[in-house]
């Protein structure tokens, strides 16, 4: 199976500090689709972003950005001047295109983020 | 957009029981997923549904778990009989191809 890890099995900062979210993936496929979610305490995944592996323009979205290297098979996160509110589990995921013959997508084991006051 | 409903909220049975959750996906969305999250683990896919066809069920318990999408919609996750480690979180998602799933808010199940 080719997998998703998420090397970083918890994480806690204090808040304001920035914090990475690691993400290394496996592939064979020439076309395939990055994702992460966040998991809230109340459970609920919630979809943050999707790359594309013809895309490795890195993006920015608030308090949020996102790093694809396709060099390195890696799809990092990072959470600038982190909020008590960013605490969660945050998950990575690959889903295969097209050319993968299946869209069975895999996810990682999930960072969990613990910010503090 | 109404997103992917799921029923019930939380269940509790005892080993050897029965159960069934049952999910709604967002109106239109060709695939629906079944995950297992165990807790402090990341979702497991248990099945794949393309309209009403099987994509992959291959992590699916199949000597106790069953799934159906009847009319390519609604589906339903039976579980016959329960086992203590089937305590977990069940999650419906739903999606176009090549597309971001989107989850429900899941079924805590918990077996005694």
């Amino acid at each position: 199976a080719q997998k998703v890890t998420q090397a970083q099995t918890e994480i806690s900062v204090v808040e304001k500090e920035d914090v990475t979210l690691d993400c290394v993936y496996e592939t064979r496929d020439t076309t395939y689709y990055l994702f992460w979610y966040k998991q809230p305490p109340s459970g609920e995944l919630v979809f943050l972003i999707r790359r594309n592996s013809f895309d490795e323009q890195n993006e920015i979205s608030g308090r949020y950005s996102w790093n694809f290297q396709k060099s390195t098979s890696s799809f990092n996160f990072t959470i600038t001047a982190s909020q008590v509110v960013d605490s969660a589990v945050y998950f990575c995921a690959r889903l295969p295109g097209a050319s993968g013959g299946s869209y069975i997508p895999t996810f990682g084991r999930g960072t969990s983020l613990i910010v503090h006051p | 957009e109404a997103g992917v409903a799921q029923s019930p909220r939380y269940k509790i049975i005892e080993k050897r029981q029965s159960v069934a959750f049952w999910c709604n996906p967002i109106s239109g969305h060709a695939t629906l997923y079944w995950y297992q999250q165990i807790l402090g683990q990341g979702p497991k896919l248990l099945i794949q549904f393309q309209n009403n066809g099987v994509v992959d069920d291959s992590q699916l318990p199949k000597d106790r778990f069953s799934a159906e999408r009847l009319k390519g919609v609604d589906s339903t996750l039976k579980i016959q009989p329960a086992k203590l480690e089937d305590s977990a979180v069940y999650l419906c998602a739903s999606s176009f191809t090549e597309s971001p799933l989107h989850f429900g808010n899941g079924t805590r199940l918990t077996v005694t």
